[in-house]
């Protein structure tokens, strides 16, 4: 597609519940970040990929956090056992060859109830 | 968390005022970024800054990248309503492709 695709754009679940979010990147892009961004803050670094190796896992909270791409191109990311503190908009971010330029996509608001 | 501070929170101007807003950090980054986010969208990089003291500009938009390299201003010239939005800056410290921190954002308002 033309831009970075995010689904679904939005995400009610019951705490407790396991959910993935998907991204599917600019083709071609080699390098593919998640960023988690709280109400009136900018967004907070998670992982980072390039290809299919995960580069950066640092900024996951916790190990309820995963994150994969198998293939080198779609990448999901998974949130076990659900907690209300994990309700954010979660945006993907995709880069040609690992550049500043990263182009973010519309993301996924997550809301845990 | 965040380790950038933005200034300011927010900010009311009328069309055709130029518009300042800055952002400092207490450690160092290599590459400083500013980027534009609209309603239901995901930011959009407007300047990208490379070098300690350099000063660039894109259209209306000016930017530097502070001498010490902790800090960075961003100018909007003449603003217009397209320009409303919420601007963030970001650092960047190691080689391209690592993890940006981003500011809090400076929410602005554009008053035709």
């Amino acid at each position: 597609g033309a831009g970075v695709s995010q689904s679904p754009r939005y995400k009610v679940t019951k705490r407790g519940q396991d959910v993935a979010l998907r991204c599917d990147p600019i083709s071609g892009h080699v390098s593919l970040y998640w960023y988690r961004q709280a109400l009136g803050q900018g967004p907070e670094f998670l992982t980072y990929f390039n290809y299919e190796a995960q580069q950066d896992k640092s900024g996951l909270p916790n190990d309820r956090f995963s994150a994969e791409r198998p293939e080198g191109s779609i990448s999901t990311l998974t949130i076990q056992r659900t907690e209300q503190r994990d309700s954010a908009m979660y945006r993907c971010a995709s880069s040609p060859n690992g550049g500043i330029e990263a182009f973010f996509g519309q993301g996924t608001r997550l809301t845990v109830v | 968390g965040q380790q950038l501070n933005q200034s300011p929170q927010s900010m009311f101007i009328q069309e055709g005022e130029d518009v300042s807003m800055n952002c400092t950090s207490s450690s160092i980054f290599n590459t400083w970024l500013w980027y534009k986010q609209d309603p239901g969208e995901g930011p959009v990089l407007l300047i990208a800054l490379y070098k300690a003291g350099e000063l660039t500009s894109n259209g209306r938009l000016t930017a530097q990248f502070g001498i010490t390299r902790k800090d960075s201003f961003l100018n909007i010239s003449a603003s217009i309503p397209s320009d409303v939005g919420i601007y963030f800056c970001a650092g960047l410290r190691g080689a391209s492709g690592s993890r940006l921190t981003f500011g809090e954002g400076t929410q602005l308002t554009v008053n035709p």
